[in-house]
């Protein structure tokens, strides 16, 4: 089936630093990723959608100078959080799909913002 | 994307077959039905997706009712590790995204 892997699964830092959080297709082409976050006893809340070679598209209340995504490859999806603060701690999820086949998540990045 | 509505929790015992309901009572006629898993501390996991025929892989099966108000997942032989929140999910084929509700945390026991 189709595999999605994302790295770092767990990573710790201070307030103010940058993160980047890498988000892989391994079997297949995604056109689309989707990047999602979790805060603990909460369901998934979609951040943003990216497609390959343009611009994410933001949802609502997400700000995209803090969330930087990067699609550059059918491959390859980039989450960077810009200095990051303690609310920013949660676990944030990837998703690939290609083209009008199922969503398929990665496990998930914990971060925890000291 | 239709709304959907799942219970909140449910239990099974372990061997014996787990059904999962979900109404979406205003599902339009050319959205599916998909169901996805979340196993703690983990990526959710596809499962299973359907438009208005009923459908089984080797995880699960997805019973649509006639009128597409409402499925049900049925897991035929639950184990301790189908424990998990199983979310319910309505949307157009070529939507991509998935909008996630609160799902239905089952709870499969010995």
């Amino acid at each position: 089936g189709a595999v999605v892997s994302q790295h770092p699964s767990w990573v710790i830092c201070k307030s103010g630093t940058s993160v980047k959080i890498e988000c892989r297709s391994l079997d297949f082409q995604a056109t689309t990723m989707f990047w999602y976050r979790q805060f603990p006893k909460q369901s998934l809340m979609l951040m943003a959608t990216s497609n390959e070679g343009s611009k994410a598209t933001y949802e609502q209340g997400v700000e995209k100078d803090k969330f930087l995504i990067n699609h550059a490859s059918l491959t390859l999806s980039t989450l960077t959080v810009t200095s990051a603060h303690p609310e920013d701690s949660s676990f944030y999820i990837c998703s690939a799909t290609h083209r009008n086949q199922p969503q398929h998540f990665g496990d998930g990045t914990r971060l925890s913002i000291l | 994307d239709a709304k959907t509505t799942q219970p909140t929790s449910m239990d099974c015992a372990e061997g014996r077959a787990a059904n999962l309901p979900c109404n979406h009572s205003t599902i339009s006629g050319n959205e599916y039905v998909y169901w996805y898993r979340q196993i703690h501390s983990q990526g959710p996991q596809y499962i299973i997706h359907g438009l208005k025929n009923n459908e089984t892989n080797e995880m699960a099966s997805l019973i649509i009712t006639e009128d597409r108000k409402s499925s049900t997942l049925i897991l035929p032989h639950a184990t301790l590790r189908d424990t998990a929140v199983y979310y319910c999910i309505v949307r157009l084929l070529n939507a991509g995204k998935s909008t996630f509700g609160d799902g239905t945390t089952l709870t499969v026991k010995p």
